[in-house]
């Protein structure tokens, strides 16, 4: 058990455009969900935490308003990056953990490429 | 704030050899840590997650210690294999086991 998607696993976006990453806890509720970035040959950066039903926690230096975190479902959240630019283009990864439970669960993480 | 380090960034070994690769972390003050696989543009996979109060975990030909005090862990690797080529991260959770910090791994090829 404990399995996370993450949909799609590669796009490919003209600069300005929005593009929606999914999350998803396949075989249990996450109650807090993580988005991670990661740079080539760098280690991961934990971009926000998001609770269920409440608004997402920023990292210090992540614009809110540039990457838009939705924790509507406790199966589900989304992360989107918004008027996309080239230095956007990274692999991100988001995780889950079950209420009171200390493990997180990764999903396979999506390559963004903004062209 | 909360550093990881790992060391070597890159590490080439023939097949059959044992292996240590390292993990250092500024702030004792850790809920636990864990070491990741991560395979060229995947995500990560757990392999050994250690508690604070845990000295060391095992599974199969892999072992991680963990020395709280100084700082350091280390993850053992025994007979490599070449499927054992990879990126191997290690992460250090914080007591509210939200703001996980990575090190920038390690990546290791083991020739045939």
């Amino acid at each position: 058990g404990a399995v996370v998607s993450q949909h799609p696993s590669r796009v490919i976006c003209k600069s300005g455009t929005s593009v929606k990453i999914e999350c998803r806890s396949l075989d249990f509720q996450a109650t807090t969900m993580f988005w991670y970035r990661q740079f080539p040959k760098k280690s991961l950066m934990l971009m926000a935490t998001s609770n269920e039903g409440s608004k997402a926690t920023y990292e210090q230096g992540v614009e809110k308003d540039k990457f838009l975190i939705n924790h509507a479902s406790l199966t589900l959240s989304t992360l989107t990056v918004t008027s996309a630019h080239p230095e956007d283009s990274s692999f991100y990864i988001c995780s889950a953990r079950r209420d009171r439970e200390e493990t997180q669960y990764f999903g396979p993480g999506t390559r963004l490429l903004v062209l | 704030k909360q550093e990881v380090t790992q060391i070597p960034a890159a590490l080439s070994v023939p097949e059959g050899e044992n292996l240590v690769l390292n993990c250092s972390f500024t702030d004792s003050a850790i809920y636990n840590l864990q070491w990741f696989r991560q395979d060229p543009g995947k995500g990560l996979t757990s392999l050994l997650l250690i508690q604070s109060s845990q000295r060391e975990q095992t599974s199969g030909r892999l072992n991680a210690s963990l020395d709280k005090s100084s700082g350091r862990s280390t993850l053992y690797i025994a007979a490599s294999q070449p499927g054992d080529s990879a990126t191997y991260l290690c992460a250090v959770a914080p007591y509210n086991n939200n703001d996980m910090r990575f090190g920038a791994g390690t990546r290791l090829t083991v020739k045939p």
